[in-house]
């Protein structure tokens, strides 16, 4: 149980474009969920932490004009990458906790984002 | 807020042979969880073991196992009979328990490496 379902798992897009990514919690409601950003050797560094039928509260630093994070459901959340760069170019990672993992985080699989 | 830190970018042990990966960490709540994770290549986040604060007895599960040290704010990992398999990039990360989003907070990681 408490599986989160990440894709796309790789997507490449062209500068300027917008890029979605979905985050969905299989088998347990997530009121909350969280988004991450991993450079390549890196630690994770937390973006947003995304509300059911709330907005998100983003991370000092992290522009929120720049990563819409929409969570309309107690499944779903999705973040989308506007007008994307290739500064933007990144591993990002969506996450929720669940009592049913004793209140541990249980992970999407991850989504590598290339902007050319 | 709270902080942690690995201060081992990378570490080596032989197969078979024990390693313990440390990590300190700083908070100012009264109870929080402490987690070790786990990242191989595919980039899948694995939870390896997970503290509760308020419990004194180290959590155990199989080969790995944690040496809590509370007052001294460590929280290291000790892999026993390493596996070719347990080369992964290590992640030590808490949140309180109670506190706003309970946001999971990470170290900077851990290399490790086994060589055969």
């Amino acid at each position: 149980g408490a599986v989160v379902s990440q894709h796309p798992s790789r997507v490449i897009c062209k500068s300027g474009t917008s890029v979605k990514i979905e985050c969905r919690s299989l088998d347990f409601q997530a009121t909350t969920m969280f988004w991450y950003r991993q450079f390549p050797k890196k630690s994770l560094m937390l973006m947003a932490t995304s509300n059911e039928g709330s907005k998100a509260t983003y991370e000092q630093g992290v522009e929120k004009d720049k990563f819409l994070i929409n969570h309309a459901s107690l499944t779903l959340s999705t973040l989308t990458v506007t007008s994307a760069h290739p500064e933007d170019s990144s591993f990002y990672i969506c996450s929720a906790r669940t009592l049913s993992t004793n209140y541990g985080y249980t992970f999407g699989s991850g989504t590598r984002l290339t902007v050319v | 807020a709270q902080t942690v830190t690995q201060s081992q970018p990378e570490m080596s042990v032989q197969e078979a042979e024990t390693v313990t990966l440390s990590c300190t960490y700083d908070t100012s709540e009264s109870d929080y969880y402490l987690f070790w994770y786990k990242q191989p290549p595919s980039r899948q986040m694995i939870l390896v073991i997970r503290q509760e604060a308020y419990k004194q007895q180290n959590a155990t599960e199989n080969r790995f196992s944690v040496n809590f040290q509370k007052a001294a704010k460590s929280f290291s990992l000790k892999i026993s009979d390493s596996q070719l398999g347990d080369a992964a990039m290590y992640f030590c990360a808490s949140y309180p328990y109670l506190q706003g989003a309970q946001k999971l907070v990470f170290g900077q990681g851990t290399r490790l490496t086994i060589n055969p």
